[in-house]
C-alpha cells in the first residue's frame, strides 16, 4: 500500500512570506500529526488532527497552523517565515490515535529552507 | 517538560562490534518507540514497547523497556554498514493519556558502522 506522501519535498522560501505544506495519509488512517525536526531541537511536535479536528498542539507561535480534510489529508500553513524556521517537517499519520496500539508511519517529509 | 536523553550522541564503530544506545527520561511512559532515520527520510519506526521490563528482539536488534518505564536501551549484536543511521526514542507520556499521538522524542544517536 502506498505510505505517507509529502509534498513538496523541497522548498526555499524569503523570510516574510507564507507557505503551506500537505500531506497525504496512507488510505484509512485517520490520524495526522506534524513535527519539525532542526539539529538543534530534534524533532518537536507541532499538531495532531483526527476527524478534521485539533487534538493537541505544541509549543509553536500561533504562525504555525494547519486544518484535516474529510478525506484525512491534512496541510500546515507557516506565515511570516523567519530564518528560524529552516527544518524537516514531517507528517506521521497512524490509523487511530495512540501509537502503541496502531503503528506509526512518517513521510519523507518536506525540506524548508528561508533565506 | 519531559525530556528524554539519549546517549551516546555518536558512535562509529567496526563491521561486527556490539553497541547498546540508552534512552533515559524522569518521566514515566505509556510506551516507547524505536525508530532509524536515514538522510533525507522520515524515521522509520522500528519496534514501540509498553510493558515495564518488555524485552523485544528484531533479528541483530534487542529492544528493552525500564521496569518503572522511565528508561529503554536498543542492542545490536554483529553491527553492519546497513545499521548506520540516526536512531531515535520516542515516549508517549503516561500524564498524555493513552489517546494521543503527540510523541516526545529523544535528543538522537547517530550510528555509522564502518565495514
Amino acid at each position: 500500500k502506498a505510505g505517507v506522501t509529502q509534498t513538496p519535498r523541497y522548498l526555499i522560501k524569503t523570510r516574510g512570506q507564507q507557505v503551506t505544506l500537505s500531506c497525504s495519509p496512507i488510505s484509512g488512517h485517520r490520524s495526522v500529526s506534524w513535527y519539525q525536526q532542526t539539529p538543534g531541537q530534534g524533532l518537536q511536535f507541532l499538531f495532531e488532527y483526527f476527524s478534521e479536528t485539533q487534538r493537541n498542539k505544541g509549543n509553536f507561535p500561533g504562525r504555525f497552523s494547519g486544518r484535516q480534510f474529510s478525506n484525512s489529508r491534512s496541510e500546515m500553513n507557516v506565515s511570516t517565515l523567519e530564518l528560524g524556521d529552516s527544518a524537516l517537517y514531517l507528517c506521521a499519520s497512524s490509523r487511530d490515535r495512540g501509537p502503541h496500539n496502531y503503528g506509526y508511519t512518517f513521510g519523507s517529509g518536506t525540506r524548508l529552507t528561508v533565506v | 517538560t519531559q525530556l528524554l536523553e539519549q546517549s551516546p550522541q555518536f558512535l562509529s564503530i567496526q563491521e561486527g562490534e556490539n553497541l547498546t544506545v540508552y534512552c533515559n527520561s524522569s518521566s514515566v511512559f505509556s510506551s516507547l518507540q524505536w525508530y532509524r532515520q536515514e538522510p533525507g527520510e522520515g524515521p522509520v519506526l522500528l519496534v514501540t514497547v509498553v510493558t515495564g521490563g518488555e524485552v523485544k528482539k528484531l533479528k541483530r536488534l534487542t529492544f528493552q523497556f525500564g521496569d518503572a518505564r522511565k528508561d529503554s536501551s536498543l542492542h545490536i549484536t554483529a553491527a553492519q554498514p546497513g545499521d548506520t543511521g540516526l536512531y531515535l526514542c520516542a515516549g508517549l507520556p503516561v500524564e498524555y493519556g493513552g489517546a494521543t499521538n503527540k510523541l516526545i522524542f529523544g535528543t538522537g544517536t547517530l550510528l555509522a558502522v564502518q565495514p
